[in-house]
């Protein structure tokens, strides 16, 4: 199994639409990220956490909403999503000792 | 705040031929720094990274970066490309090991035969 898995891998959605995108780890790393992947913008940080307790926003946060249920699992929400939410979702990882671990990404296409 | 530059959005070279992906980052304090490697279909593996030392980093596949604190600048070289080596890559800058990363653009690396 994957270090960091998230699911589902690929999703069409429509306008409007709630969805949510969930990560799963087994590093037991308290850190974990949601990035999205635009072409030619790079990885850009929606929310991060810390710990359980402790959830951050990040340079895009608008329109996304996220949860961090346990140590392993950190979900990422589109309450009403719209097309320029079109894009690769990244969920990672990090610790001192193994610096970061990526997820395989999820392909988002809202129409 | 801290943010990262690659100059070259696609580098197309030929097999075997030398190349330069260039970074340069800008930040106030201390920065650690990365390159990320995401083949086509997949997720992003780490390349190599400059935490603290020396300024010369590799890695296990024939890829160096210089980190030059002078020229903000982390330039990603090989010697000699392979067709194998058609990927994107990404520059990253964090505070910490573990921190946040802020990430440039990418350079799409094409490898022609």
């Amino acid at each position: 199994d994957a270090d960091v898995t998230q699911t589902p891998r690929n999703r069409i959605t429509k306008t409007g639409k709630r969805i949510m995108l969930e990560c799963s780890q087994t590093k037991g790393h308290d850190r974990m990220y949601w990035y999205r992947q635009d072409p030619g913008l790079g990885l850009r940080l929606i929310y991060y956490s810390f710990d359980v307790k402790d959830i951050n926003k990040g340079e895009i946060s608008d329109g996304y909403s996220v949860s961090r249920q346990a140590q392993a699992k950190f979900s990422l929400s589109l309450e009403s999503a719209i097309p320029n939410q079109t894009a690769l979702y990244f969920c990672a990882t990090s610790d001192r000792d193994t610096g970061y671990t990526f997820g395989s990404g999820t392909r988002l296409t809202v129409v | 705040a801290q943010s990262v530059t690659q100059l070259d959005s696609q580098v197309p070279v030929f097999e075997e031929a030398p190349v330069e992906l260039r970074c340069n980052y800008s930040s106030s304090v201390s920065v650690y720094l990365f390159w990320y490697v995401q083949y086509p279909n997949q997720g992003l593996q780490l390349l190599l990274k400059y935490l603290s030392g020396s300024t010369l980093v590799e890695s296990i596949n024939g890829f160096e970066a210089e980190f030059n604190k002078s020229q903000t600048s982390f330039h990603l070289r090989k010697p000699s490309v392979h067709i194998s080596d058609t990927a994107e890559y990404f520059c990253a800058v964090s505070r910490s090991n573990t921190g946040k990363l802020i990430f440039g653009q990418g350079t799409t690396l094409q490898v022609k035969p």
